[in-house]
């Protein structure tokens, strides 16, 4: 079975400041890995996602990953934050096989000090 | 860009009395799913459908929740009786096939008083 573990619950950075968010994971082969969104009272948005091939992956709103096998990571970068980033960011884990369930993370939740 | 649908947004009940959600997954995805995102948690995930069948329900609290989708199109998730502990975002979300990548509804908010 698969997991992931988000090690920050907050983060809080200045406007055009760089931002990394940490995620680590645990599954026995090559995960399917998601970064997803989500503002208050709202769904989830799909930011980026890595299935195979490339290991540094771009997504939406100037967001990349990189996937790291030899240190089981997936952190999320952002090089400039702006203020309509503030949301929680939840890091999720997909089996490769079988259901291809997700296990999510418990989230790290952004703020933006302007 | 097509979405996946779900109503209510908001629910109030009392506990014992019963509430159901509707989802609405985008059009030709064979794969729905219903997770429960407990306030501070990340997503938890209760029933997997492909098309009309239940392809994974270990989660799902079956003394008191129900799923369906009868034509492997829209889904209906209801709890009877409603526990205080119930109150969550209720999220849907649907796949072309369990292997492409899943895209979330806007939630049900619960609250069990």
């Amino acid at each position: 079975a698969q997991s992931v573990t988000q090690p920050d619950i907050h983060i809080t950075v200045s406007e055009g400041a760089s931002l990394e968010l940490r995620c680590n994971y645990s599954y026995g082969a090559t995960p399917y890995l998601f970064w997803y969104v989500q503002s208050p009272g709202q769904g989830l948005q799909l930011l980026l996602k890595y299935f195979s091939g490339d290991t540094l992956v771009q997504g939406i709103k100037g967001f990349e990953a990189e996937f790291k096998r030899s240190q089981s990571s997936f952190n999320l970068r952002k090089p400039s934050v702006h203020w309509s980033d503030a949301a929680e960011y939840f890091c999720a884990v997909g089996a490769a096989r079988g259901t291809y369930k997700y296990i999510f993370g418990t989230g790290t939740r952004l703020k933006v000090l302007a | 860009e097509a979405e996946v649908a779900q109503s209510p947004r908001y629910k109030i009940t009392e506990k014992s009395q019963a509430v159901a959600f509707w989802c609405d997954p985008i059009s030709g995805h064979a794969t729905l799913y219903w997770y429960r995102q407990i306030l501070g948690q990340g997503p938890e995930l209760l029933v997997q459908f492909q098309d009309e069948s239940v392809v994974d329900d270990s989660q799902l609290p079956k003394d008191r929740f129900s799923a369906e989708r009868l034509k492997g199109v829209d889904s209906t998730l209801k709890i009877q009786p409603a526990e205080l502990g119930d109150s969550a975002m209720y999220l849907c979300a649907s796949s072309l096939s369990r292997q492409e990548t899943q895209y979330f509804g806007p939630g049900t908010r619960l609250l069990v008083l």
